[in-house]
């Protein structure tokens, strides 16, 4: 029972780097997500995708791109990583249906920006 | 997506009941409630969810007034391992599971 799996667990990078964080889930599901976490926050939703091939921006786009080429993975991309992108990164993935607010996470990336 | 307010911290102890209420004026006909619980360095994990009444599962109840207005999320018994942080969620219940808002959370410290 994987569920989502996200790596790396933990990067560093320098200023103006780009990087991919990884998320694959394996419960067929339609949606998934990216948030970011600073600390002492609750969670915020950087991109999300309805389907294959389909990807639309939340609320903390900017700085980030996104592709979802198939139904398991949905990367996530930093162009040129900022300081102010030192978070943890957070994928999420939830089924279709009248009740499907269930949303099942990954455990998570920690990013620090240097 | 509707707003929501609930308290930033409560303690509890071991063996006591825990009632976090939940403030969602702006609900809409069509938001279902739910609550997730997040452990430090772990993602959140969904614990209950409800459009009115009450909910029950193996791990907490969940209590909605008729005007749904607020939610009551109750933890019976509180054991250390519930030390957690409690969102509260509210979304339409056929399309926000991919567009989750999450507010600050109550931090709920359990003590011996």
């Amino acid at each position: 029972n994987a569920g989502v799996t996200q790596t790396p667990k933990f990067q560093v990078l320098k200023t103006g780097q780009s990087m991919t964080l990884q998320c694959a889930q394996d419960m067929n599901h339609e949606y998934m997500s990216w948030y970011r976490q600073d600390p002492g926050m609750g969670l915020r939703l950087i991109h999300y995708s309805v389907g294959a091939g389909i990807t639309d921006q939340g609320e903390v786009p900017n700085g980030y791109n996104v592709s979802r080429s198939t139904t398991e993975d949905f990367p996530l991309r930093l162009l040129s990583a900022a300081p102010s992108q030192t978070s943890v990164y957070f994928c999420a993935s939830s089924g279709t249906g009248v009740k499907n607010t269930e949303a099942f996470f990954g455990q998570g990336t920690r990013l620090t920006v240097v | 997506l509707a707003k929501t307010t609930q308290p930033i911290s409560m303690d509890s102890y071991e063996g006591q009941e825990v009632n976090i209420t939940c403030s969602h004026n702006n609900i809409a006909t069509n938001d279902y409630i739910t609550w997730y619980q997040q452990f430090p360095s772990q993602g959140p994990r969904f614990i209950i969810q409800g459009y009115k009444t009450k909910v029950t599962n193996e791990v907490a109840s969940l209590f909605i007034p008729a005007d749904r207005k607020s939610s009551t999320l109750s933890l019976p018994r509180v054991s250390l391992s519930d030390t957690a942080v409690y969102y509260c969620l509210v979304g339409e219940g056929n399309n926000a599971g991919n567009m989750l808002t999450f507010g600050g959370g109550t931090r709920l410290m359990v003590k011996p």
